[in-house]
């Protein structure tokens, strides 16, 4: 089942404006990650913040994590027409056979040029 | 309903054996397919996609292949294992669902090269 709700379901925003998606999850974990999907192809991987940490940048990536509100947000900025797609949030909880990743349904993000 | 059945569930090989990890979908036609490797700690890393019998891609270079020789059937090989192989491999099958395409994970394979 999934844990992770991605709001928005969709977002629509003109190029150069910023993206923000938020993510919220209900069980313990070590870790949150956010993937983004293009239509057709794999997820890949974008950012990781461990459970200790609030805040991470890569790029023009900003991602924070609320663990006493389980609740993360991914923040594009300055977005381009090539940002169009899916994007996914999936917790890493700890269980005895190992990590395991629980993805929620997703935001389809559409940059307009 | 569709179900996804990857196997064998645990594998330990001696660096430089063989490895053919196999994964099949049922209750689908024309999947997408994809094989992920998960380093403990760490995100998902997509190793391949396949959009049909024959076609692959690959997404990083590296020291494993795959295959798919049926339409539900995605194989992930290699004929040398080397100690970073290690890890947890994840097959995933795919469906669109309006204009999202949503992933449905096996249960996963955890490799151990020694």
């Amino acid at each position: 089942s999934q844990q992770g709700e991605e709001d928005p379901q969709a977002l629509s925003i003109q190029e150069g404006e910023n993206a923000t998606m938020n993510c919220s999850y209900k069980t313990s974990i070590n870790n949150l990650q956010w993937y983004r999907q293009n239509s057709g192809r794999g997820l890949v991987h974008l950012i990781l913040i461990r459970s200790n940490e609030r805040e991470k940048h890569s790029g023009r990536l900003r991602v924070t994590l609320d663990t006493s509100k389980k609740s993360s947000s991914l923040l594009i900025t300055a977005s381009r027409a090539a940002d169009t797609a899916s994007y996914f949030c999936a917790t890493d909880a700890q269980e005895t056979s190992g990590s395991r990743l629980t993805f929620g349904e997703g935001t389809q993000l559409t940059v307009n040029p | 309903s569709q179900t996804i059945h990857q196997w064998p569930a645990t594998l330990v090989q001696p660096v430089g054996s063989p490895l053919s990890l196999e994964c099949t979908v049922e209750g689908t036609s024309n999947p997408n397919l994809y094989w992920y490797r998960q380093a403990a700690g760490r995100g998902l890393q997509l190793l391949f996609y396949s959009v049909g019998i024959g076609q692959i891609s690959s997404e990083v270079p590296q020291n494993l292949s795959a295959s798919r020789p049926q339409d539900r059937q995605f194989i992930l090989s290699s004929k040398k294992l080397l100690l970073s192989d290690s890890g947890f491999y994840l097959c995933a099958w795919s469906v669109m669902a309006g204009f999202k395409e949503t992933q449905y994970f096996g249960p996963g394979t955890r490799l151990l090269v020694l």
